[in-house]
């Protein structure tokens, strides 16, 4: 079945240890996504590709960097995790933007 | 004024009633609209998508739009406990070539048996 996946579904870090959170697709669509969502919050768009396009927005820290190596991967990099970036981080798809967008499970990012 | 407003509940309803949520929004220009539906401790999956005035239903499901009144609404026939949910509403929202999905905060959702 095609599907989004994300590695890994939990991952606990450090304050200030990078850490790289994954994204895959079988959709084989061109636009990837990644969000952020804390408790009881919507959730928040940190940036998209387009194909190779990388769009911000723009009030992304720097701290949250991105990388798409082909059409089926992308990486979330969060160069040193403060406490405040505890949250689920999903990974989306959609054919183009920013039609239907479908939801990998996400990563549970625990900030000690 | 936030870009998409929903009440964050908690809306109860019994079992086998219907259960309505609603959003507005705030760029007139908005042309998509969907429904997404997010368990606890899960991700958000699509339910619903409408672009025009009008009522769409699918299943159980029916969504509503109002371009005029800048309002979208979803409603849950038969709810089932399984309903039990916060429901996500997302808008397509920006400048053409800068458009993005603008989602509420939710509202959660209590199907009482």
């Amino acid at each position: 079945d095609a599907m989004v996946i994300q590695n890994p579904r939990y991952q606990v870090t450090q304050f200030g240890k990078p850490v790289t959170l994954s994204c895959s697709q079988t959709l084989n669509h061109n636009v990837m996504y990644w969000y952020q969502q804390k408790s009881s919050q919507a959730p928040k768009l940190l940036f998209h590709y387009y194909d190779k396009d990388f769009n911000n927005e723009a009030d992304t820290p720097d701290n949250f960097q991105s990388r798409r190596p082909n059409t089926s991967f992308c990486f979330l990099d969060i160069r040193s995790p403060g406490l405040g970036d505890a949250a689920m981080y999903l990974c989306a798809t959609s054919s183009h933007t920013p039609a239907e967008q479908f939801f990998g499970p996400g990563t549970r990012l625990t900030v000690l | 004024q936030k870009e998409v407003e929903q009440n964050s509940g908690p809306l109860s309803v019994p079992e086998g009633a219907i259960a309505s949520l609603n959003c507005t929004y705030s760029d007139r220009g908005s042309q998509s609209f969907f429904w997404y539906r997010q368990y606890s401790g899960k991700s958000p999956e699509l339910i619903m998508s409408i672009y025009s005035n009008g009522d769409k239903e699918d299943g159980r499901f029916t969504a509503q739009l109002n371009k005029a009144s800048q309002y979208v609404s979803l409603l849950i026939r038969d709810s089932q406990p399984s309903d039990s949910a916060t429901y996500l509403c997302a808008v397509k929202t920006g400048r053409q070539g800068a458009q993005k999905l603008v989602f509420g905060q939710g509202t959660r959702l209590t199907i009482n048996p």
